[in-house]
């Protein structure tokens, strides 16, 4: 059974553009979570996708944004991008009656 | 919102030693609460999780007890080895989201010394 995989893997952008990372859940998880993690922190809630609708957000700005495609699949799309958003975004999925997660190795973004 | 505070920060025992990690949570409506493991370089992996109608949960070496009055739990690791080296997190569910969103702790990085 493939993981979720997530990409890209690296990711740089300049300050002031947008970023767009893609996350893959294992096949048959309809819930998908993005988490940020910067460096040296605990993971940070920021979305919550289910059945194609945003189910719930962390506290993060509106440029910090999302969907979920009709396969599962999720893409996290971060605009106006500052220095602060460098971080390991990773991605979750589960199953609807089961409450573990299974994360994805992540996208390491870079801000410069 | 949810606030969850994890203590220690870092945690260094020797091979064979316990060791045991404290969260607190802020929000009584909280009702799940995992562990995640996340080795260097690693994808967090879920390694043990408990409910709030359950005051403690066993797995081999793993245990998690809850206290449900004063908000805290705790992950208690026996018998270390040097493989339990890695960062530790700690998490409750967000409420009204049915378990499903989670607020993590700061992580505690666990050394194991052989």
């Amino acid at each position: 059974e493939a993981g979720v995989t997530q990409s890209p893997t690296h990711l740089i952008k300049t300050r002031g553009q947008q970023a767009t990372l893609r996350c893959s859940p294992i096949s048959g998880h309809t819930s998908v979570y993005w988490y940020q993690q910067a460096l040296g922190l605990g993971l940070q809630f920021l979305l919550w996708y289910d059945e194609g609708e945003e189910r719930n957000r962390g506290n993060f700005p509106p440029r910090f944004s999302g969907r979920q495609f009709p396969n599962y699949s999720s893409e996290l799309n971060v605009n106006a991008l500052e220095l602060e958003d460098s971080a390991l975004y990773l991605c979750a999925s589960s199953l609807l009656n089961n409450y573990g997660y299974t994360f994805g190795s992540g996208t390491r973004l870079t801000v410069v | 919102g949810e606030n969850v505070e994890q203590h220690p920060s870092t945690l260094s025992v020797q091979e064979g030693d316990s060791a045991v990690i404290k969260c607190t949570y802020s929000d009584s409506a909280s009702n799940y609460f995992p562990w995640y493991k996340q080795e260097l370089g690693k994808r967090p992996q879920l390694i043990i999780d408990i409910r709030s109608n359950v005051g403690e949960k066993k797995d081999q070496r793993i245990a998690v007890t809850l206290n449900k009055t004063a908000k805290h739990f705790s992950l208690h690791i026996t018998e270390t080895q040097p493989e339990d080296s890695a960062v530790y997190f700690c998490a409750a569910s967000l409420p009204d989201t049915g378990r499903r969103a989670l607020t993590f702790g700061s992580g505690t990085r666990l050394q194991v010394q052989p």
